[in-house]
């Protein structure tokens, strides 16, 4: 079974922390996503990346940075967590295929809690 | 650049009536249009996805959509709902040209009246 894997589940760090949401997955899938979910704004993309050590801004790409050192791994930091960064952070991947992102697979996401 | 409108933030529905769950799309072009489904504490997950061809598509869990290109809508159906269908749904659409990830509505939150 296809699988996306997000290291936690549930994180509560400090204002000002370094954060690191790592995210694997095992379909070797060149593209992978980091979206952002909060009520009543829905999914908001952060950064996406299309192959290794490549990366792209979404929607809302500040405060945040991202590494692609391996195809299958895909890690969301948070230089400097600030309380505005509480969300739940869903990662996806997919493979271009015979027509683009035709779907999306997604982790079960993990809810961060910057206090 | 693409945004997608779900107009109804709850809906309430008896079970075994019928479901419409609304989405407008804005895109110059043709859209690649998806319905995702997330469950309580759970990823999302596709429930079936309109690119070209016949405009009424069949998805998972007895769900369909018809995209109206007049309309600039992609309304999602289903004939009889079940308990089990409470959830969040979420319209997305993505441009058709690049890797770039799909721009999703805000959601709209079902409820499943006994």
């Amino acid at each position: 079974d296809v699988k996306v894997t997000q290291s936690s589940r549930y994180l509560v760090k400090r204002t000002g922390e370094k954060v690191f949401l790592e995210c694997v997955q095992d379909m070797d899938h060149e593209n992978m996503f980091w979206y952002r979910q909060d009520p009543g704004l829905g999914l908001r993309l952060i950064y996406f990346s299309y192959d290794v050590k490549m990366k792209e801004k979404g929607d809302i790409p500040e405060g945040y940075s991202v590494s692609r050192e391996k195809k299958e791994r895909f890690s969301l930091i948070l230089e400097s967590a600030s309380t505005n960064q509480t969300s739940m952070y869903l990662c996806a991947s997919s493979s271009p295929g015979g027509q683009r992102n035709e779907k999306l697979f997604f982790g079960s996401g993990t809810q961060l809690s910057v206090l | 650049a693409q945004s997608v409108t779900q107009p109804d933030i709850h809906i309430t529905v008896s079970e075994g009536a019928s479901l419409e769950l609304r989405c407008n799309y804005s895109y110059g072009a043709t859209p690649y249009l998806f319905w995702y489904v997330q469950s309580p504490g759970q990823g999302l997950q596709l429930l079936l996805k309109y690119f070209s061809g016949d405009t009424l598509v069949q998805g998972i869990k007895g769900f369909e959509a018809e995209f109206k290109r007049s309309q600039s809508s992609f309304n999602l159906r289903k004939p009889s709902v079940h308990w089990s269908d409470a959830a969040e749904y979420f319209c997305a659409v993505q441009s058709g040209g690049g890797a770039d990830g799909l721009t999703f509505g805000k959601g709209t939150h079902l409820i499943i009246q006994p």
